[in-house]
């Protein structure tokens, strides 16, 4: 089990905006930066955000990171069918000197 | 522009140890303040670190795998290695290599901004 934690999955149609959670404690996002990933399937991951809230380089501005206190939130907005992928967040841990990943969130577009 | 590829064997029997190497092309993997990671994806399962080393050899092992793992920098060759001993059915995976951003400035920054494909490794007998 992940200790960082996010929904399995998440849906939305192709022009809404969605939202990935992801909570952890004190020693982890309540301290330090988050950073997010796509994953499709048979690919490399690939980095969207970094320091919580900026976006890595060619990331489309639709996605966006935002944290407050030990939870962190992915938001998707205008979203189209080749966002269907998996997301993850990470942040390192000061108690156990590790970087975590979450769980993962599976998005579908329906 | 920097490129991770992985390399290894694709099938390994348990008990045995599983070497893998990652080449980095299109940069140096010494000299920065980047740190070189491995991250694996068991079947079904989400992405899970499995440690990083610094270009001088210093690295931070995971604590599931840190009993079995040693992870090494050959920066003549640009490379990087990971070694996992007494393999199991369970370290059957996808094993990624990234570069890692580790940064402390009062708060740390772990960001994995490039990544290799991935090799599959399965463990079986």
């Amino acid at each position: 089990q992940s200790v960082l934690t996010q929904p399995p999955s998440a849906s939305g149609t192709p022009g809404q905006r969605v939202a990935i959670s992801c909570s952890g404690s004190s020693f982890n996002i309540g301290r330090n930066y988050v950073s997010w990933y796509q994953h499709l399937p048979r690919t490399a991951p690939k980095l969207l955000i970094y320091r919580s809230d900026q976006r890595a380089s060619g990331v489309p501005d639709r996605f966006s990171g935002s944290k407050s206190g030990t939870s962190a939130s992915l938001a998707i907005s205008g979203l189209r069918s080749e966002d269907e992928a998996d997301y993850y967040c990470a942040a390192w841990d000061d108690s156990l000197d590790v970087v975590l990943f979450g769980g993962g969130t599976r998005l579908t577009v329906l | 522009q920097l490129h991770l590829l992985e390399s290894g064997p694709g099938l390994v029997k348990p008990s045995e140890t599983l070497s893998l190497t990652c080449t980095v092309s299109g940069g140096s993997i010494g000299g920065t303040n980047y740190h070189w990671a491995w991250i694996r994806q068991s079947p079904g399962k989400g992405l899970e670190w499995i440690g990083s080393i610094y270009y001088t050899g210093s690295p931070y092992y995971g604590p599931s795998l840190a009993s079995r793992l040693a992870m090494s920098v050959d920066t003549s060759k640009n490379q990087f290695s990971l070694r996992l001993t007494s393999v199991t059915a369970a370290d059957t995976a996808v094993y990624y290599c990234a570069r890692l951003s580790l940064r402390h400035r009062g708060h740390y920054e772990a960001t994995f901004d490039i990544w290799g494909q991935g090799t599959v490794v399965s463990v079986s007998s």
